[in-house]
């Protein structure tokens, strides 16, 4: 079965910049992940989506992070403006169901995000 | 709050060798505990689950509830372990509900 996607793969920004990336989960996945992965630490969810709705963002920087899912299948995660903390490996994982049971995460190839 | 503890950042063992990999969480309920892996310019992946108490690769892990751990155990290190090993609790109520939540990871270097 095809993988969870990502695009860009890379990408290098200036401070102050906006910068968006993009997740194709596995189809027919209604749980939809958002992680930070900063250098040398685990990755730190920052929102999870039911379909298209919002079920977790509680670590979601709300004043410069924003993400959509709008009919329940592809996201976007957006920066705006960005900071060089935010240099960072962003994944994007799917997982069939919310609850437990058969409930296995599937990890895209991920976006590295450099800040400069 | 949920949270999970790997306490070892760096782990090197000779092949052949036992290891075992330390996982500890914070829940208060019936969390699902998993074991992620992530080999060298590779996305990462599910190595095993409590719930299926499996043996994947040699691997095992067993849930204590009494001292809240989920250690990765394998006899007889391999040189192709050597990854980056993720504990993850997905919370099973409340608010917490589906979320997924990983440890700082510990990287494990088996040597030849």
């Amino acid at each position: 079965e095809a993988g969870v996607a990502q695009s860009p793969r890379y990408k290098i920004i200036e401070k102050r910049q906006s910068v968006a990336f993009w997740c194709n989960p596995i189809s027919g996945h209604a749980t939809l992940y958002w992680y930070q992965q900063i250098l040398g630490q685990g990755p730190k969810l920052l929102i999870q989506f039911q379909n298209n709705g919002v079920v977790d963002d509680s670590q979601l920087p709300k004043d410069r992070f924003s993400a959509e899912r709008l009919k329940g299948v592809d996201s976007t995660l957006k920066i705006q403006p960005a900071k060089l903390e935010d240099s960072a490996v962003y994944l994007c994982a799917s997982s069939f169901k919310l609850g437990t049971g058969n409930t296995e995460a599937f990890f895209g190839q991920g976006t590295r995000l450099t800040v400069v | 709050a949920q949270r999970v503890t790997q306490p070892e950042k760096l782990l090197s063992v000779f092949k052949g060798a036992p290891v075992e990999l330390k996982c500890n969480y914070s829940y208060s309920g019936s969390p699902e505990l998993f074991w992620y892996v992530q080999y060298s310019r590779q996305r990462l992946q599910l190595l095993l689950r409590h719930i299926s108490r499996e043996s994947i690769k040699g691997f095992t892990a067993d849930l204590n509830k009494g001292e809240t751990s989920f250690h990765l155990k394998k006899p007889f290190a391999q040189e192709e372990d050597s990854a980056m090993y993720y504990c993850a609790l997905k919370g099973a109520g409340g608010t917490s509900y589906g979320k997924l939540t990983f440890g700082q990871g510990t990287i494990l270097t088996v040597h030849p």
